[in-house]
């Protein structure tokens, strides 16, 4: 079966300080891939995705960036955080077969930035 | 207008008692929906995808109504467990963008 990892769990980081989301997918081969955010009353905002190795799509213009060294692994980074990048930061995946249609998130990160 | 639309509630709703609520989206193209769970600071997970015509997933029961563009949740028999936030998902752009409303937050109360 198919699960997704995703760390760490929470963080509490300085402002100006860079990031490092991590994201695995074990059980699958070539996954569609996901960074969103969901901040404090809002919905979830896609951040990034990726269909491949190399090939990442960027929703939002912002301080963050995406990077699928590997597969199965989708990183999410930032030089120097903003008071803004504070929310719930939930990776996901879905089978390239279809598309969208149907995501399985990781457990998220909670990032709070200060 | 945003792309999914939902009212955040809270729905407060009495154990054994049913809750319904809708969501509306903006384009008229949009071609998937799905209604996913949400529990308190933890990730949304998929309750059911909404077909056209309807469908039941035990005490669950979703609509689409295309027309008016909008879909519905309906939850009879409320358990305390179904507590949550449901959203509403619409794919919106295409096959690798989903839109995701920011939720209709279920209180069932003993």
């Amino acid at each position: 079966s198919q699960t997704i990892h995703q760390w760490p769990a929470t963080l509490v980081q300085p402002v100006g300080s860079p990031l490092s989301l991590e994201c695995t997918v074990e059980g699958t081969s070539n996954p569609n891939l996901y960074w969103y955010r969901q901040a404090a009353g809002r919905g979830l905002q896609l951040l990034f995705y990726s269909v491949g190795i190399g090939q990442i799509s960027s929703e939002v213009p912002q301080n963050l960036s995406a990077s699928r060294p590997q597969d199965r692994q989708f990183i999410l980074s930032s030089k120097k955080l903003l008071l803004s990048d504070s929310g719930f930061y939930l990776c996901a995946w879905s089978s390239a077969a279809s598309g969208a249609n149907v995501l399985t998130f990781g457990a998220g990160s909670r990032l709070t930035v200060l | 207008r945003k792309e999914v639309e939902q009212d955040p509630g809270p729905f407060n709703v009495p154990e054994g008692a049913t809750v319904a609520f809708n969501c509306t989206y903006s384009n008229s193209a949009s071609q998937s929906f799905f209604w996913y769970r949400q529990d308190c600071r933890k990730e949304p997970k998929l309750l059911m995808s909404v077909y056209s015509s309807g469908n039941e997933d035990g005490r669950f029961t979703a609509q689409l109504n295309r027309a008016s563009q909008y879909i519905s949740l309906l939850i009879r028999d409320s358990k305390l467990s179904d507590s949550a936030t449901y959203l509403c998902v619409v794919n919106h752009y295409g096959n690798n963008r989903l839109a995701f409303g920011k939720g209709n937050q279920v209180v069932v109360i003993p």
